[in-house]
C-alpha cells in the first residue's frame, strides 16, 4: 500500500534556530508533494507545492527564504524551517500525490514543532 | 481563485441522528474533483470520499456525498451517526492542477 513517513515526529527548537523535516513516500511515486502547517486554531495552511521537475510554488505568507524545500526524486522531500519563532509552532504535514487530478493525497503523520 | 467553503466549524449531535456537513466550492474549471478527508484525533488526514461525476452519489464507510455542479456543492451525509465518527472533516477541491484546496474543516462531535 501507499504510505508516507515523516521524520522527526516531534521536535523542539530554540527560538531563532532552524530545523529540518523529511517526508518519504513508500509504495507509490510522489510526483507532487504539498507541505502544510496545521496550527491549533487554524485549518491547513498550504506552505508550498512541489512537483518533480517543476518550480516549487509557495503560497502567500510563505517564502523559500523561510521554508526552503527539496524534492530531489519521486520518493523524498524535505523542508527546513529557518529561524523558527513562536508563530511557527504547529503540526507540519506532508501530503504526497501521484497521477492525475483525481489522485488521492496521502498524508504523513506530521512533524510537530515546538519553539521555545 | 478556487476556494472551498465549509460553513460549520463545529457540529455536535447525538448518536443515531443523521449527519450532514456542508461543502460548497468555487472554481472556473468545469470539471473539478471534490474530496472529503477525515482526521481523527492525533492522526493524519485520510481520504474518505471523492467524486468528479455530476449528480452521482459516492459512498464509503456509511458516508455518502453527491457532487452537484449546478449548486457547486458536495455535502457529506450519513444516515446515523456513531461515536467513532467524531473527527475533523475537510472538504477539498482540485481543478485539474496538482494543488488540493482545503476548506476550513468541520469538527464533528457525536455524543452518546
Amino acid at each position: 500500500g501507499a504510505l508516507v513517513y515523516q521524520y522527526p515526529r516531534r521536535t523542539i527548537c530554540k527560538s531563532g534556530t532552524s530545523m529540518r523535516m523529511e517526508c518519504q513516500a513508500v509504495g507509490f511515486q510522489a510526483t507532487s508533494v504539498a507541505w502544510y502547517r496545521q496550527s491549533p486554531q487554524k485549518t491547513f495552511e498550504l506552505i508550498a507545492l512541489s512537483t518533480v521537475n517543476s518550480a516549487i510554488k509557495y503560497e502567500q505568507n510563505f517564502t523559500q527564504e523561510k521554508f526552503p524545500i527539496s524534492h530531489p526524486n519521486l520518493s523524498f522531500s524535505s523542508m527546513t524551517v529557518l529561524n523558527a519563532y513562536l508563530e511557527d509552532r504547529g503540526l507540519y504535514l506532508c501530503g504526497a500525490r501521484t497521477g492525475g487530478a483525481d489522485a488521492e493525497q496521502f498524508f504523513g503523520p506530521g512533524t510537530r514543532l515546538t519553539v521555545l | 481563485g478556487d476556494s472551498v467553503t465549509q460553513t460549520e466549524g463545529l457540529v455536535t449531535l447525538t448518536e443515531g441522528l443523521p449527519v450532514m456537513l456542508n461543502c460548497t466550492y468555487q472554481t472556473i474549471y468545469s470539471n473539478p474533483f471534490l474530496f472529503w478527508y477525515v482526521q481523527h484525533l492525533n492522526e493524519s488526514p485520510r481520504l474518505l470520499l471523492k467524486s468528479f461525476t455530476d449528480n452521482k452519489r459516492t459512498e464509503h464507510q456509511g458516508f455518502h456525498a453527491t457532487l452537484h455542479k449546478s449548486s457547486s456543492s458536495f455535502h457529506l451525509q450519513k444516515s446515523s451517526a456513531q461515536l467513532s465518527d467524531s473527527a475533523l472533516y475537510y472538504c477539498a477541491l482540485t481543478s485539474g492542477s496538482w494543488q488540493l484546496i482545503f476548506g476550513s474543516g468541520t469538527q464533528l462531535t457525536v455524543m452518546p
